[in-house]
């Protein structure tokens, strides 16, 4: 079966880092993307990785492996309005996204 | 510009009613979508239709039914709503260069 596994909750400190891991098995694998998803609201993206290796957008990194099924979101300079849901999502063979269950991230002063 | 608008935000209705949430777009995206979201689950998908005139079946199809008859419009109908169908539903469209989807924000729906 297909699957995605995601820590279901997390908790930083503002200005901190943090990573979020994302491992996954796909029948196939055609991009991965991060979405952030805050409480009541509709999820928005983040980022899109198809090679291996980093991309990063200002404060949020992603990295991918695809040898390992893994990636991971790397929040830095942590504000309180990261805290939020963060949600792994695997494109398969047919072009289908598997998602994961979501880690929600909670930020303290 | 709006993106995708979803209606109504929220419902409460009596189990074996009929209902239809609304979703409309103006991004002119081929491909859209249904989800449903329950909490500690995933995504899940309902239905999905990659282009107007066509649908397809996701994950979890049973007891919901869509229609695509245009490019902007892709309703979701519950034929007769069950208990296990309260759930917060999305409706999303993607782009088609970088497979990005769009979200509305969402239909609350409680069936009682």
């Amino acid at each position: 079966g297909q699957n995605i596994d995601q820590p279901t909750e997390m908790t930083a400190t503002e200005g901190a880092i943090v990573q979020i891991n994302c491992t996954y098995q796909t029948s196939g694998f055609n991009g991965l993307f991060w979405y952030q998803q805050h409480a009541g609201e509709a999820p928005t993206f983040l980022s899109y990785n198809v090679l291996d290796g980093l991309e990063e957008k200002g404060r949020f990194s992603s990295f991918l492996s695809r040898s390992k099924g893994y990636s991971y979101l790397l929040l830095k300079e942590l504000q309180m309005k990261d805290s939020a849901s963060y949600l792994c999502a695997v494109r398969d063979s047919n072009y289908q996204l598997i998602w994961g269950a979501g880690t929600k991230l909670i930020i303290k002063p | 510009i709006a993106g995708i608008t979803q209606a109504p935000t929220s419902q409460i209705l009596a189990a074996g009613r009929r209902m239809t949430l609304r979703c409309t777009q103006d991004m002119r995206h081929n491909a859209m979508y249904w989800y449903r979201q329950d909490l500690g689950l995933g995504l899940r998908l309902i239905h999905y239709s990659n282009t107007a005139g066509t649908t397809g079946k996701g994950e979890v199809p049973d007891g919901y039914s869509v229609s695509r008859a245009n490019t902007d419009d892709f309703p979701l109908t519950l034929a007769s709503a069950v208990p296990s169908q309260t759930s917060v539903y999305f409706c999303a469209s993607s782009d088609k260069t970088t497979g990005e989807l769009f979200f509305g924000e969402g239909s609350r729906l409680t069936v009682l």
